[in-house]
C-alpha cells in the first residue's frame, strides 16, 4: 500500500539554524500539505500547495518557512531561524484528484530546537 | 476561520462496549469531515470520513453521524477492542478546491479497559 514518507525521523537543531524537513508523498497525489502537532496538543495546519504554488496557508506559516517541490517527488519544508517555540513534530500529508478529500499523513518528523 | 471543538477530552469504556467521540464546527462551508486515529509516536491514520451531502456512514465497528443543522458530528465504535486504544482527531475542511487544510479537534483519548 502506497504512503507518505519523512526523513529524518528525528532532527535536534540550535536555535537560530536552518532546517529542511523531507517528504515523499504518494505518487500520484496532487496535493501537499505540512501540519504541526506540539506535544501534547492538536494537529495545525500549515500550508497547502498545489500546480507548484501555495494553495493555501495559516497564520502560522509566517515568513520563517517556506516549501518547495525541488523535483518529481520530494516535498520540502524549510524553517529559517528556528526558535525553540518551534519545536515540534511535522506531518506531511498529500492528497489525489480534487474530488478525494482524504489526506493520507506521514510519520512525521520530530524537531528539538535547543 | 473554522473551529472545532471535541468532547470528551479522555474516555475510559470497558472492552466490548461501544464508544462515542463528538465534534461541533463553526463553519456553515465545511463539507468534509474526516477522522482520525493517532498511535504514540505515530502520524494521524485515516480511519473513516463524512462529506456534508451524507447523514451517516459506517465501516464495520465505526461509523460516524454528521448533524448539518446543528453542525456537529459523531464517532462510534462499537464492540471495542484493545487495539482501538488510542488518541482520536476529528477535523473539518471546507468548500474551496483540492488543497484545503484541515482543522482539528483537540483529540480523545480512549482507553478501552480489560
Amino acid at each position: 500500500e502506497p504512503e507518505v514518507t519523512q526523513t529524518p525521523s528525528h532532527q535536534v537543531t540550535q536555535m537560530g539554524q536552518e532546517v529542511i524537513l523531507r517528504c515523499v508523498p504518494i505518487s500520484n497525489h496532487l496535493y501537499f500539505y505540512w501540519y504541526r502537532q506540539i506535544l501534547g496538543q492538536k494537529v495545525e495546519f500549515l500550508v497547502s500547495f498545489y500546480n507548484n504554488e501555495i494553495s493555501e496557508k495559516s497564520e502560522i506559516f509566517d515568513d520563517q518557512f517556506s516549501v518547495e517541490r525541488p523535483d518529481g517527488s520530494n516535498f520540502t519544508l524549510k524553517i529559517r531561524s528556528t526558535k525553540l517555540e518551534d519545536s515540534a513534530m511535522y506531518f506531511c500529508a498529500s492528497s489525489g484528484p480534487p474530488r478525494s478529500k482524504t489526506q493520507y499523513f506521514g510519520p512525521g518528523t520530530r524537531l528539538l530546537v535547543l | 476561520g473554522e473551529n472545532v471543538e471535541q468532547h470528551p477530552s479522555t474516555l475510559s469504556v470497558q472492552e466490548g462496549d461501544s464508544a462515542v467521540i463528538k465534534c461541533t464546527y463553526s463553519d456553515s462551508a465545511s463539507n468534509y469531515f474526516p477522522w482520525y486515529k493517532q498511535e504514540l509516536g505515530k502520524g494521524p491514520q485515516l480511519i473513516i470520513d463524512i462529506r456534508s451531502n451524507v447523514g451517516e456512514k459506517k465501516d464495520q465497528r465505526i461509523a460516524v453521524t454528521l448533524n448539518k443543522t446543528a453542525k456537529h458530528f459523531s464517532l462510534h465504535i462499537t464492540e471495542t477492542q484493545p487495539e482501538d486504544s488510542a488518541v482520536y482527531f476529528c477535523a473539518a475542511s471546507g468548500s474551496g478546491g483540492g488543497a484545503d487544510g484541515l482543522t482539528f479537534g483537540k483529540g480523545t483519548h480512549l482507553i478501552i479497559q480489560p
